[in-house]
């Protein structure tokens, strides 16, 4: 138990879909931020959100969007699904030394 | 140039033996240095974080960071099968970075009996 939980497991979407992943961290993690780990890859940095304000951003185009909730819960918004965001999609949280890791979403663009 | 960089691999050893995974990265101001091990399917798991120049042991792990070389490398003694997993470097600059880790493309490591 990591502390930080993912919902859902997996998904599949068609090319052009929009998908919400979720991700709920513990009480006090002020901080969650969204990473993107294509196949054979390490993660990469979506972005973060702080005390509900996105305060930081990789690559990635505004289709990609968030929301950061008073409960410590947060979303990851894809919207015109392309089939190169198939990946595993995680969210992180800071309990003091280094970030944890929920398990993960797996999403499938077909 | 990557930011960060790993040792490609994969890395195979013997059981009881010391796997080596190297790290190098490009920005002078990081601050904070992590490794992470992912089984496959699996979510990254915190093994080691590392903070100031020198060692840093945890049980069968120690990690080493060289600021001035920009290079950072775990050790695993005493390896076991256990231990086979991708190996990821993740580097944290900081300041407005705040949260924002980046991660080397990751070393697979295989321990066969």
């Amino acid at each position: 138990e990591t502390g930080v939980t993912q919902s859902p497991t997996h998904l599949i979407k068609t090319r052009g879909q929009q998908v919400t992943l979720r991700c709920s961290s513990q009480s006090g993690h002020n901080t969650v931020s969204w990473y993107q780990q294509a196949l054979g890859q390490g993660p990469q940095f979506i972005f973060q959100y702080y005390r509900e304000e996105e305060n930081g951003r990789g690559n990635f185009p505004p289709r990609f969007s968030g929301l950061q909730f008073p409960n410590y819960s947060s979303e990851l918004n894809v919207n015109a699904l392309e089939l190169d965001d198939s990946a595993l999609y995680l969210c992180a949280s800071s309990p003091g030394d280094g970030y944890t890791f929920g398990s993960g979403t797996r999403l499938t663009v077909v | 140039q990557k930011e960060v960089e790993q040792n490609s691999g994969p890395l195979s050893v013997p059981e009881g033996a010391i796997a080596s995974l190297n790290c190098t990265y490009s920005d002078r101001g990081s601050q904070s240095f992590f490794w992470y091990r992912q089984y496959s399917g699996k979510s990254p798991e915190l093994i080691m974080s590392i903070y100031s120049n020198g060692d840093k042991e945890d049980g069968r792990f120690t990690a080493q960071l060289n600021k001035a070389s920009q290079y950072v490398s775990l050790l695993i003694r005493d390896s076991q099968p256990s231990d086979s997993a991708t190996y990821l470097c993740a580097v944290n600059s900081g300041g407005t970075s705040y949260g924002k880790l980046t991660f080397g493309q990751g070393t697979i490591l295989t321990v066969h009996p």
